[in-house]
């Protein structure tokens, strides 16, 4: 199984800068089958990112992701009020799908 | 477009099985295996396994292998997982998950099991 560490586990960032995510995964994620999620409490995880790169639909151009192989970058290039949020990475390139354990982001 | 509809909230007492469904709409039924995945209270999510819809086929994760149960009906364009044996450590939100033709991902809404006595 494919095993993706997230970091940093927490992020503290005020409301206009810039947010750098990582995702490394144990072994090869096949054919750039990299998601990123955003998730609020309560509420479903919300697609950002597929393939890696490809923005979801509706996902504004402030959210990129990048990567390939068995490192992820998810960049939010300036953050707004409704970015804070918990992100979580995940390969859906090989069974078992496997997910990170999370990212907080955080208003400092 | 694709879309996932599951069924409702659930509240099952320890011991007890439980079923949801997915009903998908939009193209491609059966071309993509449908997943199940499960988030309980502050917990990452946890991939269940997946069903082939059109051959029934199916895989597990192993921590459910013995009392999860994924089935499907074509003519109706649903997906179901079944979940025996409920402990309160079940108590999560599940959900049915897909690839669409562009490689993306498509969500069903999620369902809330609560186990409690």
């Amino acid at each position: 199984e494919i095993v993706l560490t997230q970091s940093p586990g927490t992020l503290s960032l005020s409301p206009g800068e810039r947010a750098t995510l990582s995702c490394r995964a144990s072994q090869s994620v096949g054919s750039s089958y990299l998601a990123w999620y955003q998730q609020k409490a309560g509420q479903a995880p919300r697609l950002l990112i597929y393939g890696a790169a490809t923005r979801a639909t509706g996902i504004p151009d402030r959210f990129s992701g990048s990567g390939s192989g068995t490192d992820f970058t998810l960049t939010i290039s300036r953050l707004e009020p409704e970015d804070f949020a918990v992100y979580y990475c995940q390969q859906y390139g090989r069974s078992p799908w496997t997910f990170g354990q999370g990212t907080k982001v955080e208003i400092k | 477009q694709v879309q996932l509809v599951q069924s409702g909230a659930e509240v099952k007492k320890p011991g007890a099985s439980v079923k949801v469904s997915c009903k998908s709409s939009g193209p491609s039924f059966s071309a993509y295996y449908m997943h199940w995945v499960r988030q309980a209270p502050g917990h990452r999510l946890e991939w269940m396994g997946w069903i082939n819809p059109s051959s029934g086929a199916t895989s597990y994760a192993q921590m459910f292998q013995d009392r999860v149960s994924m089935t499907r009906d074509p003519s109706l364009r649903t997906t179901c997982m079944e979940l025996s044996s409920l402990t309160s450590d079940d108590t999560a939100v599940y959900y049915c998950v897909r690839m669409s033709p562009n490689d993306s991902l498509v969500w069903g809404q999620g369902t809330l099991v609560t186990v409690s006595s």
